[in-house]
């Protein structure tokens, strides 16, 4: 089975721009997570989406946001980039949202903003 | 408000010897706790997990305990191998209402196996 995909894998962008990342799952997979990794900071959940839906949200500003379609592949959007969004973009699949035992992430996607 | 630590930054071993990788959590609806490995350039791989009701699970090398009274996990790999040496995340399952099934992580812990 194909594991978590994410393109593209890494992008140099420019403050003031907007960005799309993308991610496909898991067959079979409903749930896929964002995450926003950082030296230091860990991994910051950014939102979940289950069946099209956005299930949960994580503490970031609305340029942040997402979208999944009904193949269950999903796309972040980052608008009016930011020096500080400068970072490793996680997402990671799921086979159901709300019970999550394990999730399968992606190797993510370097964004560096200039 | 960090839900979840990881009050080491970094952890040297020698090989053969035991590695433990602490973690400590605030929120009492956590209910599901993991941990995930991360190599450079990939992405974080799931390692093990225990649930809230147990207080440890051990699969092959490695093994966590849980002290819920002290909102405190561990996790202990021996014997350590120089291809352990990676980024250690733990992560909660929030159990509570609108976050219901939201894995929040803590910072990580960069484990370095010596030979």
């Amino acid at each position: 089975k194909a594991g978590v995909t994410q393109t593209p894998r890494y992008l140099i962008k420019t403050r003031g721009q907007q960005v799309t990342l993308s991610c496909s799952p898991i067959s079979g997979h409903r749930s896929v997570s964002w995450y926003q990794q950082t030296p230091g900071q860990g991994l910051q959940f950014l939102f979940e989406y289950f069946s099209e839906t956005q299930r949960n949200k994580g503490n970031f500003p609305g340029r942040f946001s997402g979208r999944q379609f009904s193949n269950s592949r999903s796309e972040m959007n980052v608008s009016t980039l930011e020096l500080g969004d400068s970072a490793l973009y996680l997402c990671a699949s799921s086979l159901a949202g709300g019970y999550v035992y394990e999730q399968y992430f992606g190797p993510g996607t370097r964004l560096t903003v200039t | 408000d960090q839900q979840v630590k990881q009050n080491s930054p970094s952890l040297s071993v020698q090989e053969g010897r035991i590695s433990i990788l602490n973690c400590d959590y605030t929120n009492s609806m956590f209910d599901y706790f993991l941990w995930y490995k991360k190599y450079p350039a990939e992405g974080p791989t799931f390692l093990i997990s225990i649930s809230s009701i147990k207080d440890k699970n051990e699969d092959g090398r490695f093994t966590v305990f849980l002290n819920k009274s002290a909102k405190h996990l561990s996790l202990h790999i021996v014997p350590s191998q120089p291809g352990d040496s990676a980024v250690y995340f733990c992560a909660a399952r929030d159990a509570g209402g609108t976050s219901y099934g939201k894995l929040t992580f803590g910072q990580g812990t960069i484990l370095t196996v010596h030979p």
